[in-house]
């Protein structure tokens, strides 16, 4: 049972490079989420997709863009990747977006030069 | 002022001990709490889920939610090594948002 599965899970960018961020779950959730981590800030909300066909921002999400593919799939994109933006990028999914606890994949830590 | 307010720790105790991890927030409208384990280099996963008040226990884990003192609280009995882990709370408004707040995480040590 693999859950919340994120590829790659380490990746050194350029700064003005740009790539994506894959993320697919086998649990049926409706729900998707990406968030970063970074250090004393806590996790924070990138974008989230409440259902599939829909997609929103979140508490940070200029420099992103989000694709939800299919039920199973939400990728993050970086158009033009930033120093700010070294951090470790956690996908997540739930359920349903209102009551159900979000169960999240291992990580994938960024580093931009 | 965050909303969600978590001592960074590090916090060190002996194995076999109780431990208490605690939280506090200002939003009244918080009314879903959460406590996640995260290891090092690792995702957060889920250990606690509790709506609303009082307490909820699994196995070694009891969360407890005391929302008139805007407080939760997450205690771990007979604690291990393996318990050694970074525990974030998290919570959520009823309706309105799909955002989940969350802490930044206390640090634990259990020493063997």
């Amino acid at each position: 049972n693999a859950g919340v599965t994120q590829t790659p899970k380490f990746q050194v960018l350029k700064t003005g490079q740009s790539m994506t961020l894959q993320c697919a779950q086998d649990m049926n959730h409706n729900s998707m989420y990406w968030y970063r981590q970074d250090p004393g800030m806590g996790l924070r909300l990138i974008y989230y997709s409440a259902s599939e066909g829909t997609t929103d921002k979140g508490e940070v999400p200029n420099g992103y863009n989000v694709s939800r593919l299919n039920k199973r799939e939400f990728s993050l994109r970086l158009e033009s990747a930033a120093p700010s933006q070294t951090s470790v990028y956690f996908c997540a999914s739930s359920l349903s977006p209102v009551n159900q606890p979000q169960h999240f994949g291992v990580g994938t830590r960024l580093s931009i030069l | 002022q965050k909303e969600v307010e978590q001592d960074p720790g590090p916090l060190s105790v002996p194995e076999g001990a109780i431990v208490s991890l605690n939280c506090t927030y200002s939003n009244s409208a918080f009314q879903y709490f959460m406590w996640y384990r995260q290891y090092s280099r690792k995702g957060p996963e889920l250990l606690m889920y509790t709506y609303s008040s009082g307490n909820k226990e699994d196995g070694r884990f009891t969360a407890q939610v005391d929302k008139s003192s805007k407080y939760i609280s997450l205690f771990i009995r007979d604690s291990q090594p393996s318990d050694s882990a970074t525990y974030l709370c998290a919570m959520k408004k009823n309706s309105g948002t799909y955002k989940y707040i969350f802490g930044t995480g206390t640090r634990l040590k259990v020493l063997a």
